[in-house]
């Protein structure tokens, strides 16, 4: 059974400071994995979605790697703000499956 | 270009009352899942759905949980008997189809059993 693992659990960095969050996953044979975030009280926005044919995605400060075959997948993000505070998730989604398998998440506090 | 939309935000039932949760999905989009999430614990699939298709109910209990998304009008959400452990965020994701597709999500029905 597919289980998604992010370490640390909860991370705060000063204002300004590159960080990286990490996830793991079990079974390789995934479609893609997709990374959210989550603000207290609200629901899930997605920020990058990774094929799994593909190694990373770009969108603006934010940098995704996928290595498929050692199950991890890296969030980057360059030059952290305070309003990047938020629980970040990552979520794979398993070849021929219907739904997706979600770690519990990282919470990320950046200090003005 | 409204997203996904849930309601309602905050539900509070007795035991054994009934809860109804609607979702409308992000337009143009056909596909539909729940998902739970307990507190302190992860996202956890309950159930796909397609226009007035259940396509994939394996995370869903097999008692007193039930959903629909008809042709006409938001998907539903019913747990009939609610219990205590039933107080969970219930969040409803849609996209638009295929396994490429992100899904999108809504803010949630937080419901609270007391």
């Amino acid at each position: 059974k597919q289980e998604v693992t992010q370490i640390p659990a909860a991370l705060s960095v000063p204002e300004g400071e590159n960080l990286v969050l990490n996830c793991s996953f079990t079974d390789s044979a995934i479609y893609n994995l997709q990374w959210f975030r989550q603000d207290p009280g609200k629901g899930l926005t997605s920020l990058l979605l990774i094929q799994s044919s593909q190694r990373e995605q770009t969108s603006g400060r934010l940098n995704a790697s996928l290595d498929k075959s050692s199950g991890r997948s890296t969030l980057y993000i360059a030059a952290s703000q305070p309003g990047d505070s938020a629980t970040y998730l990552c979520a794979v989604r398993e070849t021929g499956a219907n739904n997706l398998f979600f770690g519990t998440g990282t919470r990320l506090t950046v200090i003005p | 270009n409204a997203g996904v939309m849930q309601n309602p935000r905050h539900l509070v039932r007795r035991r054994g009352q009934e809860a109804r949760l609607r979702c409308s999905p992000m337009k143009g989009h056909s596909h539909v899942y729940w998902y739970r999430q307990l507190p302190e614990e992860g996202l956890k699939f309950m159930v796909y759905l397609q226009k007035e298709n259940i396509i994939d109910e394996s995370g869903m209990p097999k008692e007193r949980f039930s959903a629909e998304f008809p042709k006409e009008g938001p998907s539903i959400l019913r747990i009939q008997q609610v219990v205590r452990g039933d107080s969970a965020a219930y969040f409803c994701a849609s996209s638009t189809e295929g396994y490429n597709s992100p899904l999108h999500f809504g803010n949630g029905t937080r419901l609270t059993v007391t």
